[in-house]
Order: C-alpha cells, then sequence, then structure tokens
C-alpha cells in the first residue's frame, strides 16, 4: 500500500519548458489537491479535484494546468516554466467526507533556471 | 481567498517547558479544522480533525480545542521535548482545504 506517490522527486527546468508533475494514490479517494510550498508562505493550493473527470482552482492557479482523467491520478502541468514556480510541490488526497483527514505524497522538488 | 491564519510564526521553547498556538479562520461555511505536524524532509502528516464547536482531541502530550463561533483553535504541547521541533499547520476544511502559514516550533534540549 503506497499512499500518495508523487514523480518525479526531484526536476530542473529551463524557463519556457513545460512538464507535467504526476500524483497517484491507491487509496480510493475521491478528493486530491495540488500545493506549493514556498518559505514563510506553507502550503498554498493551487488546483484541487472532488473527483473523477473534475477539476477547480485553488488560491494560486495561474501559470498551472490540472487533469483528472482516472480517480487515482491528479496530474499538474506547467504549459511555459518560469523561475517564479520554483518551489516544491505537494500533491494530497482525502475520502469526500468531511472528517478525514489528507495524506500527502512525498514532495516534488522543481527548480526553474 | 480564505484567510487562515496561525500564530506565532516561530516558537524557541526549552525541553520541559509547555507552549500553545493558535489558528484563526472563517466562522463561515465550516466543515472541519485539521491540524498537521510537519517535519523537515518528510511530509505533514495529520494530529487531529476537528468539526464540532467545543470540540477537544488529545494525542500523547498534544491536544487541541475548537470553537468555531469565533473562528479559532488552539493546539497545546505539553512538556515540549526535542523530537516535538517541527512545523505546525492548521487548514480549514470547506469546499476546500485551505492551509495557514504554520508555526514553527523548535524545543532546545
Amino acid at each position: 500500500n503506497a499512499g500518495v506517490t508523487q514523480t518525479p522527486k526531484f526536476r530542473v527546468l529551463k524557463t519556457g519548458q513545460s512538464m507535467t508533475l504526476l500524483c497517484a494514490q491507491d487509496m480510493n479517494h475521491e478528493y486530491m489537491y495540488w500545493y506549493r510550498q514556498d518559505p514563510g508562505m506553507g502550503l498554498r493550493l493551487i488546483h484541487y479535484s472532488v473527483g473523477e473527470g473534475t477539476t477547480a482552482k485553488g488560491e494560486v492557479p495561474d501559470g498551472y494546468n490540472v487533469s483528472r482523467l482516472k480517480k487515482q491520478n491528479f496530474l499538474l502541468g506547467l504549459e511555459s516554466a518560469a523561475p517564479s514556480q520554483t518551489s516544491v510541490y505537494f500533491c494530497a488526497s482525502k475520502t469526500g467526507t468531511y472528517n478525514t483527514e489528507a495524506f500527502f505524497g512525498q514532495g516534488t522538488r522543481l527548480t526553474v533556471v | 481567498i480564505l484567510n487562515v491564519e496561525q500564530s506565532p510564526q516561530s516558537l524557541h521553547v526549552q525541553e520541559g517547558d509547555s507552549t500553545n498556538f493558535t489558528c484563526s479562520f472563517p466562522s463561515s461555511n465550516f466543515y472541519a479544522l485539521h491540524w498537521y505536524r510537519w517535519e523537515t524532509a518528510k511530509s505533514p502528516e495529520a494530529l487531529f480533525v476537528m468539526t464540532l464547536n467545543g470540540d477537544e482531541k488529545k494525542k500523547g502530550r498534544i491536544s487541541a480545542t475548537l470553537n468555531t463561533k469565533e473562528g479559532y483553535s488552539y493546539l497545546y504541547i505539553k512538556g515540549s521535548q526535542p523530537e516535538d521541533s517541527a512545523t505546525y499547520l492548521c487548514a480549514f476544511y470547506g469546499n476546500k482545504l485551505v492551509f495557514g502559514a504554520g508555526t514553527i516550533l523548535r524545543v532546545k534540549s
């Protein structure tokens, strides 16, 4: 039982390049989230999904796109990477029940040069 | 934009001290308030999920209270130990899970 797995763990991109981060969960969770972590700012919500085929914007969605074609996977895309997107990205998932906790992946460290 | 605020931003205490942190959040559209413990180079792990006004939760030396009417929650650590050093995050769960910036706790032995 792997829980929440993020791929890749590390990546260096050049400005303007594109990439996709994959989040996979094996707990049959309905809800999935993408966050970015920057010093002194905690976790900021980029996009989230409340079920297969659905996505919604979080607090800092600009420059990112997401897709949830399969229930177990939530993809985060950067179409044209910018240095401001250098961050650590965390994925999380939870059940649709309101009183349950979220489970996090191990994070992806992305550097845009 | 949802405003979830945590104070203090950081805290340095001696081993054995008791300490507490505050999380304030909107009092409308409330479903749950989460507390997470986040150690360096690891992923956040849940401590408590609190849903009812007046809720009190306890896990070992750590406890939390919830006031949904005024929009705040307290996290208490009794007799802090060096292994308690971490960032403590609270998160407001309405229709999405929004985190505060966290409180960094450092416990000196």
